[in-house]
């Protein structure tokens, strides 16, 4: 069964630094790309990065880009997401989430939540 | 990058049936898409792949009441035979290269 266990968030002021974790399971992790998914309480999804399988390539959301590194760890079949810069907008629920092969998303993880506020 | 519209809110009765839409920006109009479902306080949960051929792929374990169809831009999740555990909210997702998009998603409300 595949599982993705998200871990790291939290309470953190304006202007601070986060690292969130997510770790997989039920699959081999190294074989599928990954993304990170947001979503504010109460709102909609937003996508905020994606990583391929071999971790060359990159890509992030406009309102993101410069703040937040995504990386992942094929050995300890992790996912990370480096925030920094926090700001109170970045307030949300982080889910942690698989991609098939030129396919949707197609394992969610449970979510951890960032908070940002002084 | 592609942009999903989604109606923001919809609903049926119960044992009735809805048809959901997601529209594509008219440069992706034969995008494959995915379409998730997240009941209220859970995580999403993913439901189906869909292409612009209208053929579909459903999800292991996701009741054959859930279906999906495509007309030119148009993507469609028609739900029969509802049940109260469908109320929930709906959202298709689409990418481009690197990038991935949702919709804003639809509530569907069964009454």
């Amino acid at each position: 069964e595949v599982q993705l266990l998200e871990s790291g968030g939290g309470l953190i002021q304006p202007g601070g630094s986060l690292r969130l974790s997510c770790t997989a399971s039920g699959y081999l992790f190294r074989t599928l790309a990954m993304s990170w998914v947001r979503q504010v309480p109460g709102k909609g999804l937003e996508w905020v990065s994606g990583i391929s399988l071999s971790g060359r390539e990159t890509d992030y959301a406009d309102s993101v880009k410069g703040r937040f590194t995504i990386s992942r760890d094929n050995f300890k079949n992790t996912l990370y997401l480096q925030m920094n810069s926090l700001r109170g907008e970045d307030t949300a629920i982080y889910y942690c989430a698989r991609v098939g092969i030129a396919a949707p998303i197609d394992y969610w993880g449970q979510g951890t939540l960032v908070t940002v506020s002084s | 990058q592609p942009v999903l519209t989604q109606s923001p809110s919809a609903s049926a009765s119960l044992g009735s049936s809805v048809k959901l839409t997601c529209t594509l920006s008219s440069r992706y109009y034969n995008h494959i898409i995915g379409w998730h479902q997240q009941q209220p306080g859970k995580a999403p949960r993913y439901l189906m792949k869909l292409e612009g051929s209208g053929r579909y792929d459903r999800v292991s374990g996701v009741p054959d009441r859930f279906s999906g169809s495509s007309s030119g831009a148009d993507r469609y999740l028609t739900i029969s035979n509802l049940q109260f555990e469908d109320e929930a909210h709906y959202y298709c997702e689409t990418w481009d290269s690197g990038t991935r998009v949702f919709g804003g998603g639809t509530e569907l409300t069964v009454l």
